[in-house]
């Protein structure tokens, strides 16, 4: 499984957009990238899923590039509710059961 | 999107005490669900994967015999956290795979041990 690495922690405030970047060096060909919000005492929940270039949703945008060895995770125009620790997860698109390591987590704070 | 439900939210229970928490998936089959356990202000480290119909694959260092799985039908999966003792409190979840490769997570429980 390809490790990830994020950033431990970001600051920002209402309305800013905001991008989290993760790195994968190892990623391999069949694998996809996925990431998911965390708030304090809950499961986490799917934010986007992607495999390359852009993908975008109703809530984030991904951006991978063409080596796929890192991600971006943009909000656009956070509020306070956003506050949470994001994951990046990589693994093999075919067997959701291979998608299962978490790394740290980037824990993202949204000032007033 | 596809629900998991997890239950209970929160137990607190003694030292020796077995606590069994549920993992439903409500609205699709689920052949696989997997436990996880967080500790405060870490990330979530996988324990187990529960396979429905046979023995459950638990992570190195994992007990067996403290975290006993059950997957007994396609949408439903039990840990058993047996002679539960104060360094076992600790913020439990589980995840069932829906389509494209997404997990869907329930809403985890929060066990303290006293």
């Amino acid at each position: 499984l390809a490790k990830t690495t994020q950033p431990i922690s970001m600051d920002s405030y209402e309305g800013q957009e905001v991008n989290i970047t993760c790195s994968h060096n190892n990623i391999a060909t069949n694998d996809y990238i996925t990431w998911y919000q965390q708030f304090p005492s809950q499961g986490p929940r799917f934010i986007i899923q992607g495999y390359k270039t852009k993908v975008t949703n109703e809530v984030a945008s991904l951006f991978i590039p063409a080596d796929r060895k890192s991600s971006t995770l943009s909000l656009p125009r956070v509020s306070l509710s956003d506050t949470a620790v994001y994951y990046c997860l990589v693994g093999d698109g075919n067997n959701a059961g291979n998608m299962l390591t978490f790394g740290g987590g980037t824990r993202l704070m949204v000032k007033p | 999107g596809a629900v998991v439900s997890q239950h209970p939210s929160r137990v607190i229970c003694k030292s020796g005490t077995s606590v069994k928490i549920e993992c439903r998936s409500l609205d699709f089959q689920a052949t696989t669900m997997f436990w996880y356990r967080q500790f405060p202000k870490q990330s979530l480290m996988l324990m187990a994967t529960s396979n429905e119909g046979s023995k459950a694959t638990y992570e190195q260092g994992v007990e067996k015999d403290k975290f006993l799985i059950n997957h007994a039908s396609l949408t439903l999966s039990t840990l058993t956290v047996a002679s539960a003792h104060p360094e076992d409190s600790s913020f439990y979840i589980c995840s069932a795979g829906g389509t494209n490769e997404k997990l869907f997570f329930g809403s985890g429980t929060q066990l303290s041990v006293l």
